[in-house]
């Protein structure tokens, strides 16, 4: 079955510690994405990719770092530099090129102890 | 400043009876404007999703009614039932501008017996 797959579901970080969410897609989807969502405040964008190794800043990019050597996976860094961490983040990818549908992940819930 | 705004934050409608959440935008640009349905713990997905080019799309019992001079939108569900209950997010993107979605902070529906 085609989709994007998140890993792992539930992550706890300790402060001052930087931790990667994984992100794969068989989707063959040109361009990935990764929302940041917290309570009452929708999906909020972190960082985009439409091709690989190419990526541009969202609106809450502070904190966070990504790569994007394949085009099937984006994974997202949670630095130490983030202030508020805890939250739900999710990954989506969808075609390039044009406004069409956007898959989504499960989402990885972070946690800092 | 937020690209589209979300009414109301949540909702609470009778089984049989319609739920109706709105949504505004200020980028003319836009050209795609989907709505997504979210329950606790999953990702988001796409319920339906509508071009400048029509008023009104109807899916079963989801219809988009959309109104370009307005630059407004909403989502219409029919004959709501307890498994509709969840959270709603309209959505925007510019395929010429090839932006990302831009999301609207939610609402969360609760259909009651």
């Amino acid at each position: 079955d085609g989709g994007i797959t998140q890993s792992p579901k539930y992550l706890f970080r300790k402060e001052g510690q930087n931790v990667t969410l994984s992100c794969e897609q068989n989707l063959n989807h040109d361009a990935m994405y990764w929302y940041r969502q917290d309570p009452g405040q929708g999906l909020r964008l972190i960082y985009y990719s439409q091709i690989v190794n190419d990526f541009q800043k969202g609106d809450i990019a502070e904190g966070y770092s990504v790569s994007r050597e394949k085009k099937e996976s984006f994974p997202l860094t949670v630095t130490s530099a983030q202030k508020n961490p805890t939250a739900f983040y999710l990954c989506a990818s969808t075609e390039a090129g044009r406004s069409t549908e956007a898959f989504f992940g499960q989402g990885t819930r972070l946690t800092v102890v | 400043q937020q690209q589209v705004k979300q009414s109301p934050q949540s909702l609470i409608v009778q089984k049989g009876g319609i739920s109706i959440i709105n949504c505004a935008y200020e980028n003319t640009a836009f050209d795609y404007f989907p709505w997504y349905q979210q329950f606790p713990g999953k990702g988001p997905a796409l319920l339906i999703a509508i071009r400048p080019d029509v008023s009104e799309k109807k899916e079963g019992r989801f219809t988009i009614s959309f109104n370009k001079s307005a630059k407004q939108f909403s989502l219409h569900i029919m004959d709501s039932q307890p498994g509709d209950s969840a959270t709603y997010f309209c959505a925007a993107s510019s395929g010429s501008g090839n932006t990302p979605l831009v999301f609207g902070k939610g609402t969360r529906l609760s259909v009651i017996a």
